[in-house]
C-alpha cells in the first residue's frame, strides 16, 4: 500500500522562475493539503484540494496556485519565484470523512531558491 | 487565530530514559483534539499520536503517550524507554476546520 509519494525531491531555482511540485494521495484518500516549511518552522498550511477543487486556503499570495487532477493527485505551482520560497513542500492526504482529520504525509520536495 | 506553542526548541535524553515534550494551544474551542508528529532529518511527518477532545483517558500507542489537560490547554508528549533512533524533530498540531496548525516543533537528541 504506496503511501503518499511527491516529486521531485530536490529541486534548485532562479528568482522570477516557475516551479511544479507534484503529489501522489494515498491509495484510498481523496482530499489533498499542501505546506510549507521554512528552515526551523513548523509547516504552515497553504491550501487543500478535494473534489478537484480549492476548498480551503490559507495566508498565501496568488503566486501559489494548485490543482487536483480526477485521480486525486495534485499540482502545486509557484510563480515569479522569490529567495523567500525556499524551504520543504510538503503535501498530505487524508479521506475527506476521516474521523480525527488525521493527515499523512509525504517526503517532501525540498525547493532551493538562488 | 489559534496558536500552538513548544517551548523547548531542544530536548537532550539518555537512552532507555523518558522524555516529556511540551505543548499548549490558546483556543477555546473544544471540539478538535491534537496531534504529535515526527520529523526526521529525510523531511517526511510521520503521525505519531492522536487525543481526542472528548476522549475520557489520555492516548497511548507503544512506547508514547499524551498526558492531555484540557483545563490547562496542554497535551504533552511522552516516550518512554528512548531509543537512537528517537532523535528527531517533533511536532504538536491542532486541526481548524479541516488544515493542522503546526507548533515551531522541538529537536529531540537522545545519546548513548
Amino acid at each position: 500500500d504506496a503511501g503518499v509519494t511527491q516529486s521531485p525531491t530536490h529541486l534548485i531555482k532562479t528568482r522570477g522562475q516557475q516551479v511544479t511540485l507534484r503529489c501522489s494521495p494515498k491509495s484510498g484518500h481523496d482530499t489533498v493539503s499542501w505546506y510549507q516549511q521554512a528552515l526551523g518552522q513548523g509547516p504552515q498550511f497553504i491550501f487543500q484540494y478535494y473534489e478537484e477543487e480549492e476548498r480551503q486556503r490559507g495566508n498565501f499570495p496568488d503566486r501559489f496556485s494548485g490543482h487536483q487532477f480526477p485521480n486525486y493527485s495534485s499540482e502545486l505551482n509557484v510563480n515569479a519565484l522569490l529567495l523567500g520560497d525556499s524551504a520543504l513542500y510538503l503535501c498530505a492526504s487524508s479521506p475527506r470523512d476521516s474521523g480525527n482529520g488525521a493527515q499523512h504525509f509525504g517526503d517532501g520536495t525540498r525547493l532551493s531558491i538562488l | 487565530a489559534q496558536k500552538i506553542t513548544q517551548t523547548q526548541p531542544g530536548m537532550f535524553v539518555q537512552e532507555k530514559e523518558a522524555v516529556t515534550l511540551d505543548c499548549t494551544y490558546d483556543t477555546s474551542d473544544p471540539s478538535y483534539g491534537l496531534f504529535w508528529y515526527k520529523q526526521p532529518s529525510s523531511g517526511e511527518m510521520i503521525f505519531l499520536i492522536y487525543q481526542g477532545s472528548y476522549d475520557q483517558q489520555n492516548a497511548t500507542e507503544g512506547r508514547y503517550s499524551l498526558n492531555f489537560q484540557k483545563a490547562r490547554k496542554s497535551a504533552n508528549l511522552v516516550i518512554s524507554a528512548s531509543q537512537l533512533g528517537d532523535s528527531a524533530m517533533y511536532f504538536c498540531a491542532r486541526p481548524n476546520t479541516d488544515k493542522l496548525i503546526f507548533g515551531t516543533g522541538t529537536r529531540l537528541q537522545v545519546f548513548p
